[in-house]
């Protein structure tokens, strides 16, 4: 059980373009969903967190304005990269959680834009 | 907000040997502290977690130590094994679902056979 996905795994985009990114929790219900960035060799770091039916909670220094989140249900909160760049390349990673206190990792999508 | 330290960030150590990894935190009221094993571009996986209302937590080879009072938690690995090679993080949130989780640094631990 517990199992949250995403998708895509990879893309490749250009510079300018949006990206959407998409993660979805399987067989339970995410009262809260969160969203993470991982550049290469360092740690992951919360970008914001989304409740179902609300707007998303942004950390210190993540612009909301390009990285728009969307938890439209229970099951379902996307993230979407706007007018990316290549400082925008990198792992973004989702957790849900059901209202405990363990968060349930996606696999996580490697964004690089050229 | 928390900040979250983790020591060492390479610990190399013999197979068998025990590894133990350090973590402080800043903010008093985190109340959960998990710890994640990550392989190269993969998600982070859920090792071990403890609350704050226990002081030690085991399972198996892996155990995780929690003093609240000196805000500080260490993962300890018992007869290391090659397969335990990857990059450690530490974490802190307040719990209870609602708090995002803020990471240490990585501890990359590399088994010697």
């Amino acid at each position: 059980g517990a199992v949250v996905s995403q998708h895509p795994s990879r893309v490749i985009c250009k510079s300018g373009t949006s990206v959407k990114i998409e993660c979805r929790s399987l067989d339970f219900q995410a009262t809260t969903m969160f969203w993470y960035r991982q550049f290469p060799k360092k740690s992951l770091m919360l970008m914001a967190t989304s409740n179902e039916g609300s707007k998303a909670t942004y950390e210190q220094g993540v612009e909301k304005d390009k990285f728009l989140i969307n938890h439209a249900s229970l099951t379902l909160s996307t993230l979407t990269v706007t007018s990316a760049h290549p400082e925008d390349s990198s792992f973004y990673i989702c957790s849900a959680t059901s209202g405990r206190y363990e968060q349930y990792f996606g696999p996580g999508t490697r964004l690089t834009v050229t | 907000g928390e900040n979250v330290e983790q020591h060492p960030s390479t610990l190399s150590v013999q197979e068998g040997d025990s590894a133990v990894i350090k973590c402080t935190y800043s903010d008093s009221a985190s109340n959960y502290f998990p710890w994640y094993k990550q392989e190269l571009g993969k998600r982070p996986q859920l090792i071990i977690d403890i609350r704050s209302n226990v002081g030690e937590k085991k399972d198996q080879r892996i155990a995780v130590t929690l003093n609240k009072t000196a805000k500080h938690f260490s993962l300890h690995i018992t007869e290391t094994q090659p397969e335990d090679s990857a990059v450690y993080f530490c974490a802190a949130s307040g719990g209870g679902g609602a708090d995002g989780l803020t990471f240490g640094k990585g501890t990359h631990l590399i088994i010697q056979p």
